[in-house]
């Protein structure tokens, strides 16, 4: 099993809301991922955690602050958003440990977010 | 730096002929590539990728990717195309000598496949 399931599948906030997007995987995996995605574009990588702990942070604003309660569970709290932050925003996991360089990232379906 | 790039943004063949969607790459070191494809509103899902060994590989749903080191290209394949197989292709790239971190992976720009019936 390889799925990545993240919640809510759409998100529509306002700029003075706080909201928060879930993602879940349970293949035991101890690197997840957080990616922004615009349409039609790759894409970008935003936070790395690995064994739950944050490893890359891709110079992203405050405005978005990752969270990994375990190793199963992955958050993004959203608060003070802008119009241009509306994106799909993607989750993904991988095994990490040992063989971390031939590693496969898998991807949640996304959360399509539209901050108005 | 590791780097990947698709030179198509867009490639049309019809149903049942062969389809090639290519990608083309720079790193430093052995470079580790991966295809993933992408349906609309949805997440990205992992086709294949290239570690070591065999230049050919097999993947998911039929398809299969060549990688050419000479070339530094890792061009995507599928004998016969499906309606289905119509989405978005994005190649992927990890270099070992990536001083950025290991868990990062650089995408290209993407490629839309349309399968015409």
């Amino acid at each position: 099993d390889t799925e990545v399931t993240q919640t809510p599948k759409h998100l529509v906030m306002g700029m003075t809301n706080k909201k928060s997007l879930k993602c879940e995987q349970h293949m035991g995996h101890r690197a997840m991922y957080w990616y922004k995605q615009k349409a039609k574009k790759p894409p970008e990588l935003m936070f790395v955690y690995s064994y739950e702990k944050l490893s890359i942070n891709e110079s992203v604003p405050s405005r978005f602050s990752p969270e990994c309660p375990n190793s199963s569970l992955l958050n993004l709290h959203l608060h003070a958003l802008q119009p241009e932050d509306s994106a799909l925003y993607l989750c993904a996991s991988s095994q990490g440990g040992t063989h971390v360089w031939t590693d496969t990232q898998y991807f949640g379906p996304g959360t399509r977010l539209t901050v108005l | 730096a590791q780097s990947v790039a698709q030179p198509e943004d867009q490639v049309n063949v019809a149903e049942g002929n062969p389809l090639t969607v290519k990608c083309t790459y720079s790193v430093s070191g052995n470079p580790y590539l991966f295809w993933y494809v992408q349906y609309p509103n949805r997440g990205l899902q992992f086709l294949l990728k290239y570690i070591t060994g065999d230049n050919l590989v097999k993947g998911s749903y039929g398809f299969e990717a060549e990688f050419n080191k000479s070339q530094t290209s890792f061009h995507l394949k599928k004998p016969s195309a499906l309606v289905s197989d119509s989405a978005l292709y994005f190649c992927a790239v990890r270099d070992p000598m990536n001083s950025g971190g290991y868990q990062k992976v650089t995408f290209g720009t993407g490629t839309k496949l349309q399968v015409i019936p």
